[in-house]
């Protein structure tokens, strides 16, 4: 079954500084790669999405790559800021599922003033 | 901000209590997702409904039923509830005809049985 893999560990950054975060994933590429963001006791709440046939997406000061090759997305937050710190999913839709989500586990972003 | 509501917040409950878990949404979306997450954990699907009286079981098997019998509500019941139970419940709702297909994600119950 399809897996995907978020680093684990919290994302530590200086204000001003890209953030770069990983999503790994497992056999068949999605038809749709989703981001979304977190806060503490809250739902997520969708930031982008980039196709099958796209290499990157941007938004503002958000940036997504995603590789079929490797089997992997980036995302990028330029320019950080204090408010950007949250935890990050990515979410996998294959296109094929009715509209399911296959998520990821997140990764912790904390950004530094 | 998403028109997605979910009551309550936080419960804090007893062993062998039948407990419902409210979810209405506003914005008219047929499909419907409850979803189970541990802290630190990834989402994991345990409800979805694509529309009035359709309702499936998701990829994490759970103990709860839903019901759809309007298009803006997908109550979620525990007719026992037992500590293994204790999670956040988080409702989502899409929009079929969206090309994004996103998700919008309610504010989430945080439900503890004692």
């Amino acid at each position: 079954s399809q897996k995907i893999e978020q680093n684990s560990e919290a994302l530590n950054i200086q204000e001003g500084k890209t953030a770069t975060l990983t999503c790994n994933y497992t056999n068949y590429s999605p038809a749709y790669l989703q981001w979304y963001r977190q806060d503490p006791g809250r739902g997520p709440v969708f930031l982008l999405l980039i196709r099958e046939n796209e290499k990157e997406k941007r938004k503002e000061r958000l940036k997504v790559t995603f590789d079929t090759t490797l089997k992997q997305s980036l995302f990028h937050i330029t320019a950080s800021q204090p408010a950007d710190s949250a935890t990050y999913l990515c979410a996998l839709d294959m296109g094929n599922q009715g509209g399911k989500l296959i998520f990821g586990q997140g990764t912790e972003l904390s950004v530094k003033p | 901000e998403a028109d997605i509501y979910q009551t309550p917040r936080y419960l804090v409950i007893g062993t062998g209590k039948k407990i419902t878990l409210e979810c209405s949404q506003t914005m008219g979306h047929d499909k419907m997702y409850w979803y189970q997450q541990d802290p630190g954990m990834e989402l994991h699907l345990i409800h979805y409904s694509y529309g009035v009286n359709s309702t499936e079981k998701g990829d994490l098997s759970s103990e709860s039923t839903v019901s759809r019998i309007r298009t803006e509500h997908f109550p979620l019941t525990l007719e026992s509830a037992r500590p293994s139970h204790t999670s956040q419940y988080l409702c989502a709702s899409s929009d079929p005809g969206s090309s994004y297909n996103e998700q919008f994600f309610g504010p989430g119950t945080r439900l503890t049985v004692l």
